[in-house]
């Protein structure tokens, strides 16, 4: 059983599009994180949101509380986009995360 | 900014060696944490601590114990290795348990 499921596991995307990337989870949360994993394997946080919407650059990340449901929206996608996406959710004393979505930005 | 290192990038050892593999974070953070990743499974937690000497069991310890004797060094050893430990290692730290965690860069660790 997975706390937390993301779709799509793979996406492949041209330069320019809109791309969404969900993560659902099970657990109660105290806040979810989003990350995201270059190729060489260095994770930075992108967000921690436990509310509402946060926005940085292009990227924007919702969550739905109620509906236990968050969405990673990238606009304007450029190559330099393409990762791996990881959902990571906190429930006050532990971590658990998806198993990424595997992103690709084609020129 | 947040720096979190680790002691190797890459690393190949023989099955039944004791491996080290050290972490050191220079934000006086009170939480570290060791994960490991697999293709397919994502990020799983090995141990964490809370504190100087504190230490705490992740969801598979099996095969690993770890120090803490300061506050910004976090070691993970593996007592005898073994080919399944062949995997991606990451050390992370944060303030607090429920605050955003930062990595290392990893530590792909080969066993032959």
């Amino acid at each position: 059983k997975n706390e937390v499921e993301q779709s799509p596991q793979n996406l492949t995307a041209q330069e320019g599009e809109f791309i969404t990337i969900n993560c659902s989870y099970s657990v109660g949360i105290s806040a979810l994180h989003w990350l995201q994993q270059h190729p060489g394997g260095g994770i930075v946080s992108l967000f921690m949101l436990s509310s509402g919407k946060k926005k940085h650059g292009r990227l924007i990340a919702t969550i739905n509380i109620q509906e236990k449901h968050s969405s990673l929206h990238i606009t304007a996608s450029h190559p330099r986009d393409s990762a791996v996406y990881i959902c990571a959710v906190n429930t006050g004393n532990q971590f658990y995360f998806g198993t990424g979505t595997s992103l690709t930005v084609i020129p | 900014d947040v720096k979190v290192t680790q002691s190797s990038r890459y690393l190949v050892k023989r099955t039944g060696e004791k491996v080290f593999l050290e972490c050191v974070q220079d934000m006086d953070h009170e939480n570290m944490f060791w994960y490991r990743q697999d293709p397919g499974l994502g990020l799983r937690l090995i141990y964490f601590s809370y504190d100087v000497k504190m230490k705490e069991k992740g969801d598979i310890p099996e095969g690993y114990s770890v120090s803490r004797e300061k506050k910004e060094r976090f070691s993970l050893i593996l007592e005898s290795a073994s080919t399944n430990q062949t995997s991606m290692y990451l050390c992370a730290s944060s303030i607090g348990p429920i605050y955003e965690q930062y990595f290392g860069p990893g530590t792909r660790l080969t066993v032959t």
